[in-house]
């Protein structure tokens, strides 16, 4: 089970558009859809932002969107804010009944 | 309000056991898919273990035949049994709900507890 690969770090200024990319496999995203993002602030417990590739979570801005093509998922976030600082980590189910989750992604708002 | 509330962790010496619990309100645990998740300091999320419903469980590879997951029904309470301790189970262990119920799953998290702190250190 190897996680799944973020960039360590994505950056924009303020208003600006962002995507977090998210690879896996033909055997966690590539073959369900069923990856969510969650945005973690420093010290803080992860929040759920996108479920299953494109649903936004209760109380998410619609500045948050997700998509997937073939074994990448990935979560754009528009219109960039200084709230939006934080790290983001994607998680996908698995073909063996698990889950794995990906190397987190630290978004700086210059 | 749905909340979960970890307790158990602490410091504890490589080999040694200890046991996690997670108190939940506002659902019932019997009828949810429960999941542990933790996070090694200054590092990512590592999905560790799940209860389904219906009381089977999967684990992860770099834990399977050392955790156990459980639960008490008549409490609503998750437990997760570490035996054989290690330094790199060193991690915040939070407990994290599925929102599906009974035979219907969903497959992200939706709530998770403010997480509890294990160190395993000599």
């Amino acid at each position: 089970q190897s996680a799944l690969t973020q960039p360590a770090s994505v950056s924009g200024s303020p208003g600006q558009s962002i995507t977090v990319s998210c690879i896996g496999t033909s055997s966690d995203v590539g073959g369900y859809n069923y990856v969510s993002w969650y945005q973690q602030h420093a010290g803080k417990v992860p929040q759920l932002v996108i479920y299953d590739v494109t649903n936004r979570a209760s109380g998410v801005s619609n500045r948050f969107s997700g998509s997937k093509s073939g074994n990448t998922a990935s979560l754009t976030i528009s219109g960039l804010q200084a709230e939006d600082e934080a790290d983001y980590y994607c998680c996908s189910y698995t073909s063996s009944s698990l889950y794995v989750c990906g190397t987190g992604t630290k978004v700086s708002v210059l | 309000e749905v909340q979960l509330v970890e307790s158990g962790g602490g410091l504890i010496q490589p080999g040694e056991s200890l046991r996690l619990s997670c108190a939940a309100s506002g659902f019932s645990l019997s009828y949810s898919y429960m999941n542990w998740v933790r996070q090694a300091p200054g590092k990512g999320l590592e999905w560790v273990s799940v209860i389904y419903s219906g009381g089977s469980t999967y684990y992860a590879d770099s834990v399977k035949g050392r955790f156990t997951i459980s639960r008490d029904n008549s409490k609503n309470t998750l437990f997760l049994q570490m035996n054989t301790l290690r330094a790199e189970d060193t991690a915040v262990y939070y407990c994290a709900r599925e929102p599906g119920i009974g035979g219907w799953r969903e497959y992200y998290f939706d709530y998770w507890g403010q997480g509890t702190l294990v160190t395993v250190s000599s």
